[in-house]
C-alpha cells in the first residue's frame, strides 16, 4: 500500500515564523502535492513537484515555497506565516502518467497561525 | 477553466435511508474520481470511472460516469454510520486534478 506521511498532526505558530511542512511518500512516486482545504472551498493546489528540484506553481501559490531535494521527500515553507493561512494542509503523490492519475494523501497538519 | 460543482453540499439522513450525491461539469474529462475524507484524515480514493456510461459498485456504493463524460453521480442504499464523511470528486486528464468542493454527507444512526 502506498504510505503518505506529514511530519505533524497539528501545528500553532505566531505571525511572521517560518514554517515547515514536510511530507514523504514510500511508493517511488514521480508525483508530489501540497493543497490547502478550507471549508466550502475544497482541494486547492498550492504546488506540485514531478521530479527532484522541479517545482510548478498551483493555483494559490502565493505565500508558499516548496523544495524537493529527494524523491520521496516534498517540503512546503510558509516564508513568514500569516492568519489568513490557517488551513488544513494535505499532501499527496501519484505516478507520473499513471494510467488514472491517482493520488494518494497523506493525514493532513492543521496549521493554525495565531 | 474546468470547474466540477457537487451538490448537495450537505446531507443528513437516518441509517438505512438511500441517497444520491452529484458531481457536474460543462467540461468534458477524461476521467472521474471519488474520494472520501473522514474528519482529521486526508481523502481516500474510492472508484475510478473512465468510460461514458460506465457504473462500478463497491459493496452498497454505486458510481456512475455519464455519457458525455460531464458528470457524475454516487447513490449509496441504505446508508450506515460508517459512510459518514467528505465526498469529493475530482476529473483528470493531466497530473493536476480538478476538484469539486465536496458533500459533506452525516448518517445518523
Amino acid at each position: 500500500d502506498v504510505k503518505v506521511t506529514q511530519s505533524s498532526r497539528y501545528l500553532v505558530k505566531r505571525t511572521g515564523e517560518k514554517v515547515f511542512l514536510e511530507c514523504v511518500q514510500d511508493m517511488d512516486h514521480e508525483n508530489m502535492f501540497w493543497y490547502r482545504q478550507d471549508p466550502g472551498l475544497g482541494l486547492r493546489l498550492i504546488y506540485f513537484s514531478y521530479d527532484v528540484k522541479m517545482k510548478e506553481k498551483g493555483d494559490i501559490p502565493e505565500g508558499y515555497s516548496v523544495s524537493r531535494e529527494k524523491k520521496e521527500r516534498f517540503s512546503l515553507i510558509l516564508e513568514s506565516a500569516s492568519t489568513n493561512q490557517t488551513s488544513m494542509y494535505l499532501c499527496a503523490s501519484s505516478l507520473l502518467g499513471g494510467p488514472l492519475y491517482e493520488q494518494f494523501f497523506g493525514p493532513g497538519t492543521r496549521l493554525t497561525v495565531l | 477553466t474546468q470547474l466540477l460543482e457537487q451538490s448537495p453540499q450537505f446531507l443528513s439522513i437516518q441509517e438505512g435511508e438511500n441517497l444520491t450525491v452529484y458531481c457536474n461539469s460543462s467540461s468534458v474529462f477524461s476521467s472521474l474520481q471519488w474520494y472520501r475524507q473522514e474528519p482529521g484524515e486526508g481523502p481516500v480514493l474510492l472508484v475510478t470511472v473512465v468510460t461514458g456510461g460506465e457504473v462500478k459498485k463497491l459493496k452498497r456504493l454505486t458510481f456512475q460516469f455519464g455519457d458525455a463524460r460531464k458528470d457524475s453521480s454516487l447513490h449509496i442504499t441504505a446508508a450506515q454510520p460508517g459512510d459518514t464523511g467528505l465526498y469529493l470528486c475530482a476529473g483528470g486528464p493531466g497530473n493536476q486534478l480538478i476538484w469539486g468542493a465536496g458533500t459533506k454527507l452525516i448518517i445518523k444512526p
